[in-house]
């Protein structure tokens, strides 16, 4: 079956560090993906996407996500994270005209 | 101004009832969507409505009618609420073949 994989739960890092956010897809062609983030009481917003080109894409609050085809993976990267990093973050991938979601990283920021 | 709006925001009511939650957006979008998130954050699609018409209507409950007026307004209609569909309800809009989605600031559903 078609999906979206997130295989951390919970990821915990300390504020300055670098972070990265595992996503593998497991689809037929290359699919749009995506990253979205919700801070606690807020809803979605899209960090990054690819659609094609460039395997590297840049995001918003400096995020950045590398397509990887031969890994079916689309992880997302920060070189050093902020308190206001703490959030959940859904990869998604676009299906026939609509987002399937990952089940969700939460990112905890240690002081 | 806002992208995509819903209200309420947060919606308690008792078993039995009957509510709506209303979406609104203004990015003139033509797609609208309806995405329950569950208190597991698992995020699932319930429908999508393209110029008004429902294009996609995942497994769903009957008790749950979208309803869309016009291509701005995507509301969610829900009969006889039950304990289960307590979760937080996000609508979102696109442009149909663009799928960067925007979405609402989520409705969290409370059946008591």
């Amino acid at each position: 079956a078609q999906s979206v994989t997130q295989p951390d739960i919970h990821i915990t890092v300390s504020e300055g560090a670098s972070l990265e956010l595992r996503c593998n897809y497991s689809y037929g062609a290359t699919p749009y993906l995506f990253w979205y983030v919700q801070s606690p009481g807020q809803g979605l917003q899209l960090l990054l996407k690819y659609f094609s080109g460039d395997t590297l894409v840049q995001g918003i609050k400096g995020f950045e996500a590398e397509f990887k085809r031969s890994q079916s993976s689309f992880n997302l990267r920060k070189p050093s994270v902020h308190w206001s990093d703490a959030a959940e973050y859904f990869c998604a991938v676009d299906r026939d005209d609509k987002i399937i979601f990952g089940k969700g990283t939460r990112l905890h920021i240690l002081p | 101004d806002t992208a995509v709006s819903q209200t309420p925001k947060y919606l308690v009511t008792q078993m039995g009832n009957d509510k709506s939650i209303k979406c609104e957006q203004n990015l003139g979008h033509d797609t609208m969507y309806w995405y329950k998130q569950d208190s597991k954050k698992f995020l699932k699609i319930m429908f999508s409505y393209n110029n008004k018409e429902l294009i996609i209507n995942e497994t769903v409950p009957n008790r749950f009618s979208p309803k869309s007026p016009d291509k701005a307004h995507l509301n969610l209609h829900i009969n006889s609420l039950e304990l289960g569909d307590s979760a937080v309800y996000f609508c979102a809009s696109s442009q149909w073949g663009n799928t960067e989605a925007f979405f609402g600031q989520g409705t969290r559903l409370t059946v008591v």
